[in-house]
């Protein structure tokens, strides 16, 4: 099945950073891609939808200048979470659109201190 | 999208079939009952999806009652590894010109004990 990575896996940062996922579709091109959050024990939330060389869609109650997305090519999109607090400590998917389904990355858990 | 209903937990033995319910009552006609599943700390995995028919492949069987308003999930021989949460989603697929977002419910939480 079509392969879609995240970088990095885990990471830590302190308060007031900023931090940048990267979600790559690995053997196919993605024009549409999603960003999830999960908190422990709940379920997938969608954050937003990124379409390549367009903005992103944003969910309702989803802060969009807080959570930058980036989708530049149709194998990369890139989600910053800016000035990082302790309450955005999350598990961050992220999703591509194949031809057929929807493929999920394996996940980034950001621990912010 | 529909909404579905799912039992929170379920249990299986090991080498045993796994059979997963989840009620969609207010399906669409032209919506698909689709199946994800997410090993803890991983990103969800597409497991099969159907329309009407029963459907069948290398991970799953996928049963439709003949009204639509519920399915099941088969897992014919389920091993330790077959532990996760398992979604059920109805929606239009996106080349029928569905919304693209998938949208998670609390799924079911499958324990296979040894």
């Amino acid at each position: 099945g079509a392969v879609v990575s995240q970088h990095p896996s885990r990471v830590i940062c302190k308060s007031g950073t900023s931090v940048k996922i990267e979600c790559r579709s690995l053997d196919f091109q993605a024009t549409t891609m999603f960003w999830y959050r999960q908190f422990p024990k709940q379920s997938l939330m969608l954050m937003a939808t990124s379409n390549e060389g367009s903005k992103a869609t944003y969910e309702q109650g989803v802060e969009k200048d807080k959570f930058l997305i980036n989708h530049a090519s149709l194998t990369l999109s890139t989600l910053t979470v800016t000035s990082a607090h302790p309450e955005d400590s999350s598990f961050y998917i992220c999703s591509a659109r194949g031809l057929r389904e929807q493929y999920f990355g394996p996940g980034t858990r950001l621990t912010v201190t | 999208d529909a909404k579905t209903t799912q039992p929170p937990s379920m249990d299986c033995a090991e080498g045993r079939a796994a059979n997963l319910p989840c009620n969609h009552s207010t399906i669409s006609g032209n919506e698909y009952v689709y199946w994800y599943r997410q090993i803890h700390s991983q990103g969800p995995q597409y497991i099969i999806h159907g329309l009407k028919n029963n459907e069948t492949n290398e991970m799953a069987s996928l049963i439709i009652t003949e009204d639509r308003k519920s399915s099941t999930l088969i897992l014919p021989h389920a091993t330790l590894r077959d532990t996760a949460v398992y979604y059920c989603i109805v929606r239009v697929p996106t080349l029928q010109g569905g919304s693209e977002k998938l949208v998670f419910g609390k799924g079911t939480k499958l324990t296979v004990n040894p």
